[in-house]
């Protein structure tokens, strides 16, 4: 068990600059989330997939924001166009159906100058 | 919907003393209710769990919670901190009817342990 991974682990970037955030869940895990957590918050829900079926989002997820997991295994999210208010840590978690126990990943912290 | 309150952002305690951090939590539904610890530049861990049965849940590093209905609490204890304690806490809910798996995360307390 490798545990729950992203790439990068830090990603500074330019306004209206795209980036793209990498998940690879725990492998037989077939659900995998993704939470945004800003400085002093919590982690706040922005999606959820079931094998390759994006279940839910939040309404914080913008038209801007996009995730996809194309065949149920790693995920990714983009932010296109970013900007100074989506820097924050993007938490990716994976989970089995039936025991509902999230594994976290350590984050991708993004910083938009 | 589902959301928790933790009170106190900031939490300090003396090496040895015991830790008691605060979660109250509003379901319409019975829950599953949660704690993470994060340490600086990592993820969540998670420390314990209630989901049914027993009120009393014994988790890692010595940390247990109990579930109060009544009260709509779940405040997490530990009864002697350790220097290693310092850290970030959260308390999270999750319904257990439907399709609703997302956790809902409360702001955190910070644990501060001093010699």
């Amino acid at each position: 068990d490798t545990g729950v991974s992203q790439d990068p682990r830090h990603k500074i970037t330019k306004r209206g600059q795209n980036v793209t955030f990498r998940c690879d869940p725990i492998s037989e895990h077939n659900r995998l989330y993704w939470y945004r957590q800003t400085l002093g918050q919590g982690p706040e829900f922005l999606t959820y997939f079931q094998n390759e079926a994006q279940l839910e989002k939040s309404r914080l997820l913008s038209d801007r924001f996009s995730a996809e997991r194309p065949k149920g295994s790693f995920s990714t999210l983009e932010i296109q166009r970013t900007e100074q208010g989506d820097s924050a840590m993007y938490l990716c978690a994976s989970s089995l159906a039936r025991t509902g126990e999230l594994f976290f990943g350590e984050g991708s912290r993004l910083t938009v100058l | 919907a589902q959301s928790v309150t933790q009170l106190g952002s900031h939490v300090s305690v003396s090496e040895g003393a015991l830790v008691l951090l605060r979660c109250n939590y509003s379901s319409s539904v019975p829950p599953y209710l949660f704690w993470y610890v994060q340490y600086p530049n990592q993820g969540l861990q998670l420390l314990l769990k209630y989901t049914t049965g027993a009120t009393l849940v014994k988790g890692i590093n010595g940390f247990e919670a109990e579930f109060k209905k009544s009260e709509t609490s779940f405040h997490l204890t530990k009864p002697s901190a350790h220097m290693s304690d310092a850290a970030e806490y959260f308390c999270a809910v999750r319904s257990n009817t439907g399709t609703a798996s997302k956790l809902t995360f409360g702001t955190g307390t910070r644990l501060q342990v001093t010699l």
